[in-house]
């Protein structure tokens, strides 16, 4: 079946524009979880949805946000965007309800602010 | 803090020799812990989790809750693993939230 789908793959902003990422994840997966990658802070947990309900939110300003929608894609949005919001932006399906570890990665949607 | 220390960025080795990469852990807790590698121009990918206490590709990890530790091993290296590996932890009702290692770049030399 298809992998966790991430989109735009590229992209290039400008400070103080706001960008908007979307991720499918893999077909009856429910729960979907963004990470931040950056060569400085490595992977860091932004939020994870399950059910269109958020159920953890990580250590990051409220310029990030995301929802999920009832077919379980997801969206992140940054708001105001920095220099320092460069980053690898991966998103992950896990099928599970409760916690187990195993995440289906996506590509990720690699963003460039300048 | 939650935190996993991955203290090698970079392990090299020859095709033939035992591998370990190394994995320490601060938690307050009983933590789930999980490699995770990303091979060449590849996705990440689950590689094993100490709950399963499974060898995936000849790879192992003991849990050692004393050391608090959850080092990765294989006897005999292969070309095909040289990549990159992260350690990772969650707790029990962590709804899918890793806490991830900086990662270990594993290169392994004909």
């Amino acid at each position: 079946k298809a992998g966790v789908t991430q989109t735009p793959r590229y992209l290039i902003k400008t400070r103080g524009q706001q960008v908007t990422l979307s991720c499918s994840p893999i077909s009856g997966h429910r729960s979907v979880s963004w990470y931040q990658q950056t060569p400085g802070q490595g992977l860091q947990f932004l939020f994870e949805y399950f059910s269109e309900t958020q159920r953890n939110k990580g250590n990051f300003p409220g310029r990030f946000s995301g929802r999920q929608f009832s077919n379980s894609r997801s969206e992140m949005n940054v708001s105001t965007l920095e220099l320092g919001d460069s980053a690898l932006y991966l998103c992950a399906s896990s099928s599970w309800i409760s916690n187990t570890g195993e995440l289906f990665f996506g590509e990720g949607s690699r963003l460039t602010v300048l | 803090a939650q935190r996993v220390t991955q203290p090698e960025k970079l392990l090299s080795v020859f095709k033939g020799a035992p591998v370990e990469l190394k994995c320490n852990y601060s938690y307050s807790g009983s933590p789930e812990l999980f490699w995770y590698v990303q091979y060449s121009r590849q996705r990440l990918q689950l590689l094993l989790r100490h709950i399963s206490r499974e060898s995936i590709k000849g790879f192992t990890a003991d849990l050692n809750k004393g050391e608090t530790s959850f080092h990765l091993k294989k006897p005999f290296a292969q070309e095909e693993d040289s990549a990159m590996y992260y350690c990772a932890l969650t707790n029990s009702g962590g709804y899918n939230k890793l806490i991830f290692g900086a990662g270990t770049r594993l290169a392994v030399h004909p």
